[in-house]
């Protein structure tokens, strides 16, 4: 059960390039969701979704596109990266403790830089 | 106004102190609350739910104040491996979406 895993680690990119980053979870999560993380900024969502085929905006989405084909996979595509969008991203899967609480988890986070 | 307010601090607290973090939040519809820790360049990772009565999980305990919109969190007997970045987390919504919204959260650092 390797949990939520992101790749990659590091990425270096040039203004205007494209890049995929990859989320997977093996804990059949319903809800999935990106954040990215900035000093002093704290985490922002940028999508997420609650099922296979259903994803919604989340408050940084400019810049970005998801899909969820299955409930595994998540990817976050950068359309065309900017030097705004270097950051640290975080892909997190969550479910039900009941009520209204539940628990996300995050994957180990990709570093994006954009020069 | 953010929706999700914390100190960042850094508090600097002495091994064994008690330390006491709040966190305010704006929409008075939020329903459940959370306190993350997050380790640096380290992923964020529950560390307790918030109920409406309170709890306590060892050296830990967390309040909600509905009237006041704001949680805390209070930690006793500090340790040196409690140094991390306290985020305090709210669930804007009624049900699970996936969709939680973050304080820029509050650094601790304990020292011997």
């Amino acid at each position: 059960n390797a949990g939520v895993t992101q790749t990659p680690k590091f990425q270096v990119l040039k203004t205007g390039q494209s890049m995929t980053l990859q989320c997977a979870q093996d804990m059949n999560h319903e809800y999935m969701s990106w954040y990215r993380q900035d000093p002093g900024m704290g985490l922002r969502l940028i999508h997420y979704s609650v099922g296979a085929g259903i994803t919604d905006q989340g408050e940084v989405p400019n810049g970005y596109n998801v899909s969820r084909s299955t409930t595994e996979d998540f990817p976050l595509r950068l359309l065309s990266a900017a030097p705004s969008q270097t950051s640290v991203y975080f892909c997190a899967s969550s479910y039900s403790l009941g009520g209204n609480s539940y628990e996300q988890y995050f994957g180990p986070g990709t570093r994006l830089t954009v020069t | 106004r953010k929706e999700v307010e914390q100190d960042p601090g850094p508090f600097n607290v002495p091994e064994g102190a008690t330390v006491a973090f709040n966190c305010t939040y704006s929409n008075s519809a939020s329903q459940s609350f959370f306190w993350y820790r997050q380790d640096c360049r380290k992923e964020p990772k529950l560390l307790m739910s918030v109920y409406s009565s309170g709890n306590e999980d060892g050296r830990f305990t967390a309040q909600l104040n509905r009237a006041s919109q704001y949680i805390s969190l209070l930690i006793r007997d500090s340790k040196l491996s409690d140094s991390a970045t306290y985020l305090c987390v709210v669930n804007p919504l009624s049900s699970n979406t996936g969709k939680l919204i973050f304080g820029q959260g509050t650094t601790l650092q304990v020292k011997p």
